[in-house]
This record gives structure tokens, C-alpha cells and sequence, in this order.
């Protein structure tokens, strides 16, 4: 059973628009959430992040928000750049405590178009 | 150029053949973490290292064997692999554990079972 998913396998946005990126989760547990880029043959490369306890976050060209009561995210990216096509990937998990794993959506592939 | 680095890139092994895959950070992160990711797949988590020490074992069968010989390194060992096991193994690592500290992959090593 996917606690986090990305329903879009891939989004086209011309440059210069917004690219909005979608991600659901299910488990109630997932107290922070991360937003990871991937080129091909590199590893994912953090981008942004957001704990629950907000329901906004901006970094330059990113923003994330954070719906809780609908357990949903977004992640909103302007102005698109040719640089920005990559897939990226939605993950959750539980912040304090001890070392915990992330999970992982199954990614969605932006392609901006000149 | 990743923080994180992983070792080999690539390797192609038989069934009967024992192989290591290494990861190497000095960030003093004193999480680390190995994936597993198949094609078109999110990363699933396999195992966790905090402080040294087996933290998390996501029933991964015993024909993978992980260690920790200081707060830098981790390995893989691998032994009697099965076709499908071929993926590509991302490590990561995180200051010291918890979502609210973002974790930094590695570019993986791609791993062929003949």
C-alpha cells in the first residue's frame, strides 16, 4: 500500500510558467515532508522541505505547501527553467527522535519546453 | 559533485560471485542509510545506521549484509544474489537522524546480477 503518492508520471510546463507538482500521502505519522530533484544517473538532490506544523515554505524559485487536513502537498516551481526538467519525488517521514528511513512517491517527470 | 560518495558506479556480478558496495561521507553525519531502486520505482528503504549501530532492517533478505566500520563509511556486502536484485543501491546520510534533517544520496551504484 503507497502511503505517498505522485498520481502524475510526468508534467510538460513551458519556461517561464509554473510548474506545479502534486503529492498525497496517507499515513498520519509523516510529520515533515521533502521535496527531492533527480537527474539521470545522479542521486536525488534535496530541494525543500516542510514540517506540519506550517502550511507554507518558500526557497527562491520553490515554494511548498502543505494541505494537512487533505494530506496533500504541492510543490510550485517559478519561473520554470530549462535546468528544472528532472524527476522529482515527494517524500515523507517522522522528524525527532531516532534515525528513520524516508518514504518515497513514485516521482513525476517535469520536462520544460523551450 | 555529491557529498556523498559511492563506490563503484557499476558493477555486473554472478549469482555465486561476493561483492561489496561502499559509501564514504564527511559531512559528521552519524545517520546512514542504504536504498533500493528499481527501474521506475521510488527508493526503498533497506537499512539504517545510527551511531554506528543497525537501527532499522526492513526484512531484507540475509544475502545482503550491511556494516558500519566507523561514522564515515558503510557497506554493502553482497552475497548469492538474485536476478532480481538488480537495481540501483543509493546511500545517504543525515546529521544525525529524523525527517527535519534532509538526507544526501549518493549517485548510486548500478548493480547487474547475470
Amino acid at each position: 500500500d503507497q502511503q505517498v503518492k505522485q498520481n502524475s508520471p510526468s508534467l510538460s510546463v513551458q519556461e517561464g510558467r509554473i510548474s506545479i507538482l502534486n503529492c498525497d500521502y496517507t499515513n498520519s505519522m509523516f510529520d515533515y515532508f521533502l521535496w527531492y530533484k533527480k537527474y539521470p544517473a545522479e542521486g536525488p538532490t534535496f530541494l525543500i522541505s516542510i514540517s506540519s506544523i506550517k502550511d507554507k515554505n518558500e526557497d527562491g524559485r520553490f515554494t511548498v505547501f502543505l494541505n494537512k487536513s487533505a494530506k496533500h502537498l504541492s510543490l510550485h516551481i517559478v519561473p520554470s527553467q530549462p535546468g528544472d526538467s528532472a524527476v522529482y519525488f515527494c517524500a515523507a517521514g517522522t522528524s525527532g527522535g531516532g534515525a528513520d528511513g524516508l518514504t518515497f512517491g513514485k516521482g513525476t517527470h517535469l520536462i520544460i519546453q523551450p | 559533485d555529491t557529498e556523498v560518495t559511492q563506490t563503484p558506479k557499476h558493477l555486473v556480478m554472478g549469482m555465486t560471485n561476493k561483492k561489496s558496495l561502499k559509501c564514504e561521507q564527511h559531512m559528521g553525519h552519524r545517520a546512514m542509510y542504504w536504498y533500493k531502486q528499481k527501474a521506475k520505482k521510488p527508493p526503498e528503504l533497506m537499512f539504517v545506521y545510527s551511531y554506528e549501530k543497525l537501527s532499522i532492517n526492513e526484512s531484507v533478505p540475509s544475502r545482503f549484509s550491511p556494516e558500519c566500520p566507523n561514522s564515515s563509511l558503510l557497506n554493502l556486502h553482497l552475497h548469492a544474489l538474485q536476478p532480481e536484485d538488480s537495481a540501483l543501491y543509493l546511500c545517504a546520510s543525515s546529521a544525525t537522524g529524523g525527517a527535519d534533517q534532509p538526507q544526501h544520496f549518493g549517485d548510486g551504484t548500478r548493480l547487474s546480477i547475470l
